[in-house]
């Protein structure tokens, strides 16, 4: 099983849609848990991290699930801007990182 | 804001050679990282580094590989006779500290090509 594992895509979706995505960690050690967004060929760039409570960040929710071992992040009101990978990374000791799900926001 | 800046944002090297990549890690920061990408794949990592030794690493860093903190404000990654699946972009990354809830900034990466 993978450490880190994310439904590769690609996502397709008019703007202003709202968009889903999933991850699972094998490590139930993990401690922190984090979505960067990636451009194509340039660093990974935090998004947001995601806390037990469940926390938002403007258009951005993420979701944490300890028991399952499931993250989400959930994207409304896509905006053209927001076409990347969306990489989930666990951390625990070090950072793992997910293969990324890639979405494609079109006008 | 801050940054992690990074040298050469394009390496080309033949193989066999020998190569250091360059970082300037957040000023205050204390933890740093280096991580790997090959094209199409997922970012993995390759070590931690503090107080001048090596905290972590992981099973792709083996004796081919080396870092260093030769001064107060450069961290370096030196690979030793490059093979060709070398090839990759390498990101280094720093923390202030090394609490499990802080996220890593990353540098904008420098782009290794093996010939």
């Amino acid at each position: 099983r993978k450490e880190v594992e994310q439904d590769p895509g690609p996502f397709n979706v008019p703007e202003g849609a709202t968009v889903a995505f999933n991850c699972t960690y094998s490590n139930s050690a993990s401690q922190s848990f984090f979505w960067y967004r990636q451009d194509c060929r340039k660093e990974p760039k935090l998004l947001m991290s995601v806390y037990s409570s469940g926390n938002e960040d403007g258009r951005f929710t993420a979701q944490l699930n300890r028991a399952s071992q499931y993250i989400s992040l959930l994207i409304r009101d896509s905006k053209l801007s927001d076409s990347a990978t969306y990489l989930c990374v666990v951390k625990g000791p070090d950072m793992r990182f997910g293969a990324g799900t890639r979405l494609t926001v079109k006008p | 804001e801050p940054e992690v800046t990074q040298t050469p944002s394009h390496q080309v090297t033949q193989m066999g050679q020998e190569v250091i990549l360059r970082c300037v890690p957040i000023s205050n920061h204390l933890y740093f990282y280096w991580y790997r990408q090959i094209l199409g794949q997922k970012v993995e990592f390759l070590v931690s580094f503090y107080n001048n030794e090596i905290s972590e690493k992981s099973e792709i860093f083996d004796d081919q590989f080396s870092v260093e903190r030769p001064d107060g404000s450069n961290f370096t990654l030196k690979i030793r006779s490059t093979k060709l699946e070398d090839s990759a972009m390498y990101f280094c990354a720093s923390t202030p500290g090394r609490g499990s809830n802080q996220p890593q900034h990353f540098g904008d990466g420098t782009r290794l090509s093996i010939l």
